[in-house]
């Protein structure tokens, strides 16, 4: 089946300071999206991004489905952006969905 | 307010014991999807429905069984519960499965003794 990773696996930043995070992809995918999960473990959608560029504030994200991989770019960032970032691929049309290990982020004042 | 709602939050029970985490939605959407969060695995999908009475299989379906008898409600069942599924569970749904904003529940902390 489809593999998915995401690097790197942790990240200390100090406040304000911007960062990338990456989800690469083994095989084409129907559909990507980046979660957030804080530190309380909740789970938030940040980007529905199969292909292209969006943006939300400090955080946007890429994605060249052409190549497999996708990018979440975090600018300027707070102590509120700590927690677990997780890529999820969806391999086709139907409702599977595969998620990456996480990158987990930890932003010091 | 629009929210996926599990329950119960945290739950300890004992091998074999059958048990229920129950999950409910207000969005009307037609995708619900079950997944477990275990230390250095990520999220995996244990099942997902596209719609009432459609379910299928994700990459961790043994020893789970789901039904979706309405569009709202999508319950997670353990007939046999074992300690290898103690695990937080999440529930979610969206409008329709993949190419949608998925909304997640606050999740279930299973532990099997």
């Amino acid at each position: 089946g489809i593999q998915v990773e995401q690097s790197p696996p942790d990240l200390i930043l100090q406040e304000g300071a911007n960062s990338t995070l990456r989800c690469n992809f083994s095989d084409s995918v129907n559909n990507l999206q980046w979660f957030h999960q804080n530190p309380w473990g909740q789970l938030i959608n940040l980007f529905y991004i199969p292909s292209g560029t969006k943006q939300n504030g400090r955080l946007s994200a890429t994605t060249v489905a052409t190549e497999r991989y996708s990018l979440l770019y975090i600018s300027s960032s707070q102590t509120t952006d700590s927690g677990v970032y997780f890529c999820a691929v969806e391999p086709n049309q139907g409702g599977k969905l595969i998620f990456g290990q996480g990158t987990e982020l930890s932003v010091k004042p | 307010e629009a929210q996926v709602t599990q329950n119960p939050r945290y739950l300890i029970t004992v091998t074999g014991k059958k048990l229920t985490v129950t999950c409910s939605q207000n969005m009307n959407h037609e995708y619900m999807s079950w997944y477990r969060q275990d230390p250095g695995l990520g999220l995996r999908q244990i099942y997902y429905s596209m719609n009432v009475e459609v379910t299928d299989k994700g990459d961790v379906p043994e020893g789970y069984k789901v039904s979706r008898k309405e569009k709202r409600n999508f319950p997670l069942i353990l007939e046999s519960p074992s300690p290898n599924q103690t695990s937080l569970y999440f529930c979610a749904s969206s409008w329709t499965g993949g190419g949608e904003k998925l909304f997640f529940g606050s999740g279930t902390q299973l532990s099997v003794l």
